[in-house]
């Protein structure tokens, strides 16, 4: 069945470092592709998302990539900032009538 | 309105009692989502609603799980008999007729079973 998997299921990297978390997904059809962040005790949040019919998309210190042929989506936070800690959840959908898969989680802890 | 609504915000109820959990989502977003979130733990499904399709509920765990959705806005999720491991954070999410555009979320209700 549908399934993303997400990787890994906590980070810890140095302030102003980068970050990186990888998901894979394994419905092909999967045209939209959001990433949310969960701060402690509230909800999770959109920060960005993409779309199939491009490769990449930044906003200031946040990007995603996208490789269609392998089926595998990534997230990029640069110059990491104490604030950035958070629980980070991908998700694929096909849009449409489909439903999100959600991905597992990453908790990511930006030491100052 | 604002945002996605849910209530209560916090429930304790007695093992084997039922709890009613409820939803109101966007208004004029025609997808609606239930998943719980146990401590420290991702996003679990439970059910999908898209307009007047017939629901999702490949994600319920149990028969003692349901959900209606009433005219196509709020939602109630019905727990019956609960169980401690129902304990958990349950989120309702509602998304603009496609379920390719943002899911905006609500606060959830912390369910705590004892």
């Amino acid at each position: 069945g549908e399934n993303v998997e997400q990787h890994p299921s906590t980070l810890s990297v140095q302030e102003g470092d980068s970050a990186v978390i990888k998901c894979t997904y394994s419905d092909s059809a999967s045209n939209y592709f959001p990433w949310y962040k969960q701060e402690l005790g509230k909800r999770p949040q959109l920060i960005i998302d993409i779309r199939s019919n491009v490769g990449e998309k930044k906003d200031q210190r946040i990007a995603v990539t996208l490789n269609k042929t392998a089926k595998h989506f990534s997230l990029h936070i640069t110059e990491t900032q104490p604030e950035d800690s958070a629980v980070y959840f991908c998700a694929a959908s096909r849009g449409g009538t489909y439903k999100y898969i959600f991905g597992t989680g990453t908790r990511l802890k930006v030491l100052a | 309105g604002a945002g996605v609504s849910q209530s209560p915000s916090n429930k304790v109820t007695e093992k084997g009692k039922d709890v009613e959990l409820r939803c109101d989502p966007i208004s004029g977003h025609t997808a609606l989502y239930w998943y719980r979130q146990s401590l420290g733990q991702g996003l679990e499904f439970l059910i999908y609603f898209q307009g007047n399709s017939a629901p999702d509920k490949s994600g319920l765990p149990s028969d003692r799980f349901s959900a209606e959705r009433t005219g196509g806005s709020v939602s109630t999720l019905t727990i019956q008999r609960t169980q401690q491991e129902d304990s958990a954070v349950y989120l309702c999410a509602s998304s603009y007729r496609q379920a390719n555009t943002e899911a905006f979320f609500g606060q959830g209700t912390r369910l705590t079973v004892v």
